[in-house]
Order: structure tokens, then C-alpha cells, then sequence
């Protein structure tokens, strides 16, 4: 059984530019959500898709979006970043939104 | 008043202490509870899942919830220095999965 995986690692982009971020779920899982986690605080909920369809989402503008594939795996697309968007993403899967598996995360810094 | 307040520590505790972790929250629509464990450079682990109030207990841990004062608690015990990580606790007001509202988490360091 695989675990959760996202790309990249480590990201440094510039401020205005745009960033996508990559989650693979674990084997069978058919959810993902995505957080924001900043330095020192806990992760912040941007929104779950459910079998390719958003099916939630937290209090972020639309400059973040996502898209869920076929297989599940899922992107993260953050458009004008800026400043304050570096942060640890982090990608969770689960089956039919039930318990949450995290992956690693990528770490954003934006300069 | 933020959603979920956390004592952010740092605690540090000798080995086999026994250690408390709490959360107060605002929101009284919350009904699932979790906790989770974050090591640095790692994403959080499910440790404990609670629905409503009560009490869970699985091995060490015991996860405690009183909708009733809006406090959760996680005890450790016999505490080990492989517990040395972040505590997260976690609420969601709907369904287990959806929407979780973070607390900004405790930093726990067990000294051997």
C-alpha cells in the first residue's frame, strides 16, 4: 500500500508568479483536501474534492484552486502569489471522506 | 477569539511524566474530534477520533470531550521521548473529513 505523496519538496517562487502543487493519494482513497499550515500555527482547510468534484472549501479567494483527476491524485494551483502564501501544503486523502491520511507536504516560500 | 485556542508551549516533561494537552473552542456546532501528531518536516498522524462527548482511550492515550465547557483534552502516559513532537487538535462541525478546524498546536518535548 502507498502512502500519500506530494511535489515538490521544496518550492521558491517569486511574488505575482503562480505555483502548482502536486498530491498522489494512498491506493483505493477517492478524497483529498488540501491545508495551508504556516510557521507556528495549525494547517488551514482550503478545500476537498470527492470524486473529482469540489465538495467543500475554507475561507481562501479563488486566486487557490484545485482539480482531481481520474485517479485521484489531485493538483493545487495558487495564481498572483503572494507573501504571505509561504507556507507547508499539505495534501490528505482519505475513502469517501472518512479518516484523513497526510502526506509530507511542499514547503512554499515566495520572495 | 479564534475558533480553536492551544496552549503552543513548548512542554517539556522528564520520561514517564504524565502529560496533559488541551483545546477550548467557541463553535458549538463542532461534533467530531480528533488529535493528531506532528513530527518536524512531517504531515500530521491520526492518534484519536471522538464523536460528542466522552472519553477514548487506545494504549497511552486518552482523548477526553465536554461539549458542555467546549474542552477537549489528549493525556499522555508514560510519557517517551519518541512522543517529542507538535499535538494538533482538530474539529469539524459535519462530517468526519470535511471542513476540520485546526488549533495552532502544542510542542511537546520529552527529556530522557
Amino acid at each position: 500500500e502507498t502512502g500519500v505523496t506530494q511535489s515538490p519538496t521544496h518550492l521558491i517562487k517569486t511574488r505575482g508568479q503562480q505555483v502548482t502543487l502536486r498530491c498522489s493519494s494512498q491506493s483505493g482513497h477517492n478524497t483529498v483536501s488540501w491545508y495551508q499550515q504556516a510557521l507556528g500555527q495549525g494547517p488551514q482547510f482550503i478545500f476537498q474534492y470527492y470524486r473529482e468534484e469540489e465538495n467543500g472549501r475554507g475561507n481562501f479567494p479563488p486566486r487557490f484552486s484545485g482539480l482531481q483527476f481520474p485517479n485521484y491524485s489531485s493538483e493545487l494551483n495558487v495564481n498572483a502569489l503572494e507573501l504571505d502564501d509561504s507556507a507547508l501544503y499539505l495534501c490528505a486523502s482519505s475513502l469517501d471522506r472518512d479518516e484523513q491520511y497526510f502526506g509530507p507536504g511542499t514547503r512554499l516560500t515566495v520572495t | 477569539q479564534k475558533e480553536v485556542e492551544q496552549d503552543p508551549g513548548p512542554l517539556s516533561v522528564p520520561e514517564g511524566a504524565i502529560v496533559s494537552l488541551n483545546c477550548t473552542y467557541s463553535n458549538s456546532a463542532f461534533q467530531y474530534f480528533m488529535w493528531y501528531r506532528q513530527y518536524s518536516r512531517k504531515g500530521p498522524e491520526l492518534l484519536m477520533y471522538t464523536y460528542s462527548s466522552g472519553n477514548k482511550e487506545d494504549g497511552r492515550f486518552t482523548a477526553q470531550v465536554d461539549k458542555s465547557s467546549k474542552y477537549i483534552s489528549l493525556f499522555i502516559r508514560d510519557s517517551q521521548p519518541s512522543d517529542s513532537a507538535t499535538y494538533l487538535c482538530a474539529m469539524s462541525a459535519h462530517n468526519y473529513g470535511q471542513n476540520f478546524v485546526f488549533g495552532p498546536g502544542t510542542r511537546l518535548s520529552v527529556l530522557p
